[in-house]
């Protein structure tokens, strides 16, 4: 079983909509999380990280943490087409794990 | 010039040869990874480096070896490269939340 699972997609939204991606992992001591935007033949790219049950929020994007579920997601509102990419949920306990991506697709 | 460097970019081999994927760094930053990317599954991590006497086996460190010549260099090679290991690859550092990926070396095994 892979560590940490996303779904793969393709998720397809309207421009304006929310978009919203989700991401669990198996290890219950993992401390920190992130998620990572990486277009097409390009290097992920570092958009939250988030320590704390909750939520975080940094302008149209919001991470949302529960340990206790082993959940994280990220929410985008009034997406956009630039913000069609791969979105890669990253782990970390002592190295980091990526899970395998979700591929989002914003309509005009 | 850009923090994290790989070379080469490109990198057409043959089954049984050795290869080396070279990274550098001008962060400062003790921690360095390097990672795979196939289609569908995301990032693997090969081998990590915490500082210059600290590496660590990754999940797919098989027919992977790793150096760390120095705080700003972290090589990968294939002792003998196969064709499953064509791939796109990824160097990367971290300093606290954030990893800085260098560009990615492509490489195709014959």
């Amino acid at each position: 079983q892979k560590e940490v699972e996303q779904n793969s997609g393709p998720l397809s939204v309207p421009e304006g909509a929310i978009a919203s991606l989700n991401c669990t992992y198996s290890d219950r001591g993992s401390q920190s999380f992130f998620w990572y935007r990486q277009y097409s033949g390009k290097s992920p790219e570092l958009i939250m990280f988030i320590y704390s049950n909750g939520d975080k929020e940094d302008g149209r994007f919001t991470a949302q943490l529960n340990k206790a579920s082993q959940y994280v997601s990220l929410l985008i509102r009034d997406s956009q087409p630039s913000d069609s990419a791969t979105y890669l949920c990253a782990v970390n306990f002592n190295d980091v794990r990526f899970g395998a991506g979700t591929r989002l697709t914003v309509k005009p | 010039d850009a923090d994290v460097t790989q070379t080469p970019r490109n990198r057409i081999t043959k089954t049984g040869k050795r290869i080396m994927l070279e990274c550098s760094q001008t962060k400062g930053h003790d921690r360095m990874y390097w990672y795979r990317q196939d289609p569908g599954l995301g990032l693997q991590l090969i081998y990590y480096s915490f500082d210059v006497k600290d590496i660590n086996k990754g999940e797919i460190s098989d027919g992977y070896s790793v150096s760390r010549q120095a705080q700003a260099k972290f090589s990968l090679s294939l002792e003998s490269a196969i064709p499953n290991q064509t791939a796109l690859y990824f160097c990367a550092t971290r300093s606290g939340n954030e990893q800085f990926f260098g560009p990615g070396t492509r490489l195709t095994v014959l």
